[in-house]
């Protein structure tokens, strides 16, 4: 069983900021916060991630709380294209990690209105 | 760009045929790739672990002689769905990990009629 849980589905205005939410209460010591999308029809897409410290990158920011129980994606200014499924994944990374398949949960739908 | 192409993107096969997808790492070497299964509106679900110059490792409820994994070189890995069925139909989609992090295919949608 996938180890977060995320909202079924979410709406967001375009030109508005995209906030997802994510619980991962078991997330252990070594193990990442990660962010994938799946645009429909399409392999699934990385996005970000982080461990304890908040991140930031060309496509999105990714807030992790202080007791690593919950993150957010933030989509700065969502545009039509953004709309997709949203996948946040704990993961081991860094040596010795990433050498197994990631466990998807639902993740959430996320739909950009023009 | 891609790092992970995967081809065809779309087959339509009749009942009782065998299809063959291949996964490909572009510019890098993957010495293990993985294939994953998702039927409409559901998540992706790993399907198996391709390694090269290994047997694969299936997921639980996979059957390893119906779906065949070859991972005979350092770049591509092939999925091979053997006497297909309408209830194979399904988007395949394969992964690949370059400095640690995942990358996916396109995804190969089958038909089977």
């Amino acid at each position: 069983d996938a180890k977060t849980t995320q909202p079924p589905s979410m709406d967001c205005a375009e030109g508005r900021a995209a906030n997802l939410p994510c619980n991962h209460s078991t997330i252990s010591g070594n193990e990442y916060v990660y962010w994938y999308r799946q645009i429909h029809s399409q392999g699934p897409q990385y996005i970000i991630h982080g461990l304890k410290n908040n991140e930031t990158n060309e496509m999105a920011s990714l807030i992790i709380t202080e007791d690593r129980k919950s993150s957010t994606l933030i989509l700065p200014h969502a545009t039509l294209r953004d709309t997709a499924v949203y996948y946040c994944i704990v993961r081991v990374a860094g040596p010795g990690g990433g050498a197994d398949g990631l466990t998807f949960g639902k993740g959430t739908h996320l739909i950009i209105q023009p | 760009g891609a790092v992970v192409s995967q081809h065809p993107s779309r087959v339509i096969c009749k009942s009782g045929t065998s299809v063959k997808i291949e996964c490909r790492s572009l510019d890098f070497q993957a010495t293990t790739m993985f294939w994953y299964r998702q039927f409409p509106k559901q998540s992706l679900m790993l399907m198996a672990t391709s390694n090269e110059g290994s047997k694969a490792t299936y997921e639980q409820g996979v059957e390893k002689d119906k779906f065949l994994i070859n991972h005979a070189s350092l770049t591509l890995s092939t999925l091979t769905v053997t006497s297909a069925h309408p209830e194979d139909s399904s988007f395949y989609i394969c992964s690949a990990y370059r400095q640690r992090e995942a990358f996916f295919g396109q995804g190969t949608r089958l038909t089977v009629v």
